[in-house]
């Protein structure tokens, strides 16, 4: 079956700008995540969904990013004023509803956001 | 607060030697998880392995083992007669189970270089 997608897969933007980042969740998954991944370090988790609902927005480095999923499948992280240390790859990740415990989550390639 | 570290930056290895990743986790909580994911150059996180703070018994899986120590808080990763095709970075996780959004906290990675 089809795994995470995201897309663009590259997106290169002027200091100031505003980007979206798509993601498409494996069917039927309900817990969406994301995460930020600057280059050599580890995935830093920026905010999760359960459904529509954003429970956890604590990973979230300032108000110039906002997170959506409004139907519950679909997601669009959203940067207004990109600025350069936004630079990063950004990682998308669904998983199924943990009953016991978290389930592990199948990650999409990311969105490398470039901003110049 | 909740940690992972990974002291090992880069790791280089010879076909058919063994090697051992280390990983060693902070947390408060008496229940908590443990990832291991696999990123190979083409960028995508891959699941290895997910452990509970409840199971300490180690775990083999083909070439891969894992050995979880709760009295050390280390959960290390051990390659057997590796292949080039291992060559990718290598990231321990944890996940916290008071956090309801059993978001993953990763270490900054091993890279695993294989020669021929």
């Amino acid at each position: 079956g089809a795994g995470v997608s995201q897309s663009p897969r590259y997106k290169v933007a002027k200091r100031g700008q505003d980007v979206a980042l798509r993601c498409d969740p494996i069917s039927g998954h309900v817990s969406l995540f994301w995460y930020q991944q600057a280059l050599g370090q580890g995935p830093e988790f920026l905010t999760y969904f359960q459904n529509e609902a954003q429970l956890d927005k604590s990973g979230l480095p300032s108000d110039r990013f906002f997170a959506e999923r409004p139907e519950g499948s679909v997601s669009t992280l959203k940067i207004q004023r990109t600025q350069q240390e936004d630079s990063a790859v950004y990682l998308c990740a669904s998983s199924l509803v943990p009953p016991g415990g978290p389930r592990e989550q199948y990650f999409g390639p990311g969105t490398r956001l470039t901003v110049t | 607060a909740q940690k992972v570290t990974q002291a090992q930056t880069e790791i280089s290895v010879v076909e058919k030697e063994d090697v051992t990743l280390d990983c060693v986790y902070e947390t408060r909580d008496t229940t908590y998880y443990l990832f291991w994911y696999k990123q190979p150059p083409s960028g995508e996180l891959v699941f290895l392995i997910r452990r509970n703070s409840f199971d300490e018994q180690n775990e083999i899986s083909g070439r891969y083992s894992w050995n979880f120590q709760k009295s050390t808080s280390s959960f290390n990763f051990t390659i057997t007669a590796s292949q080039v095709v291992d060559s990718a970075v290598y990231f321990c996780a944890l996940s916290e189970g008071e956090d309801s959004s059993y978001k993953l906290i990763f270490g900054s990675g091993t890279r695993l270089l294989v020669r021929p």
